[in-house]
């Protein structure tokens, strides 16, 4: 049950993309198609963006597109805006009733 | 609407007890998949447990055979209780619902804070 890894920073100007990276193993990421990912705004709950891999929840921008390779998912974000300054977490189900976050991800616009 | 609000948090002694609550509206516990989530100061998110809609539940293993999970289907309520409590439970600890493994509604949080 170990955290999947992200980078712990990420930046961008306003209307540049970036993307950030969850890895994990063939146990979790690797084994289902099961990545989510959520946004965190300071003082706020997370806010689901993303869910299994690639699909959006009605109201999350087409900005914020999710895909997957072997045991790394990535999120990107595409014509970045103040707004999307944020952290985001990916999460895995990880099999045998568990799941999994990753470590966090700072998105800085620049 | 789904709605989720979580109390209970609040400053408890190293080995000491807490029960948190999560009042859910707009829908009923026992129809959703539950978890516990929590977040250290300054850090990130750890998923603690699962609750099926039978009410068999899960856990992490750093709280297993310290957290218990339960329901009261009357109140619509989840309750996390916390034995053993250690310096390093102190958190905010969220309620979550589970939709197909993605965690879809979230509560606004409270805050644990175990010292002495």
């Amino acid at each position: 049950q170990s955290a999947l890894t992200q980078p712990p920073s990420a930046s961008g100007s306003p209307g540049q993309s970036v993307t950030i990276s969850c890895t994990g193993t063939s146990s979790d990421i690797g084994g289902y198609n099961y990545v989510s990912w959520y946004q965190q705004h300071p003082g706020k709950a997370p806010k689901l963006m993303i869910y299994e891999v690639s699909q959006r929840p009605s109201g999350v921008p087409d900005r914020f597109s999710g895909s997957k390779s072997g045991n790394t998912a990535s999120l990107t974000v595409s014509g970045l805006q103040a707004d999307d300054e944020a952290d985001y977490y990916c999460s895995s189900y990880a099999g045998s009733n568990n799941c999994v976050f990753g470590t966090g991800t700072k998105v800085t616009v620049l | 609407e789904v709605q989720l609000v979580e109390s209970g948090g609040g400053l408890v002694q190293p080995g000491g007890s807490l029960r948190l609550s999560c009042a859910a509206s707009g829908f009923t516990v026992s129809t959703y998949y539950m978890s516990w989530v929590r977040q250290a100061p300054g850090k990130g998110l750890q998923w603690l447990s699962l609750t099926y809609t039978g009410g068999n539940t899960y856990y992490v293993d750093s709280v297993k055979g310290r957290f218990t999970v339960s329901r009261d289907l009357s109140k619509n309520t989840l309750y996390l209780q916390m034995h053993s409590l250690r310096v390093e439970d102190t958190a905010v600890y969220y309620c979550v619902t589970i939709r197909g493994w993605h965690f879809d509604n979230w509560g606004q949080g409270t805050l644990v804070t175990v010292s002495s």
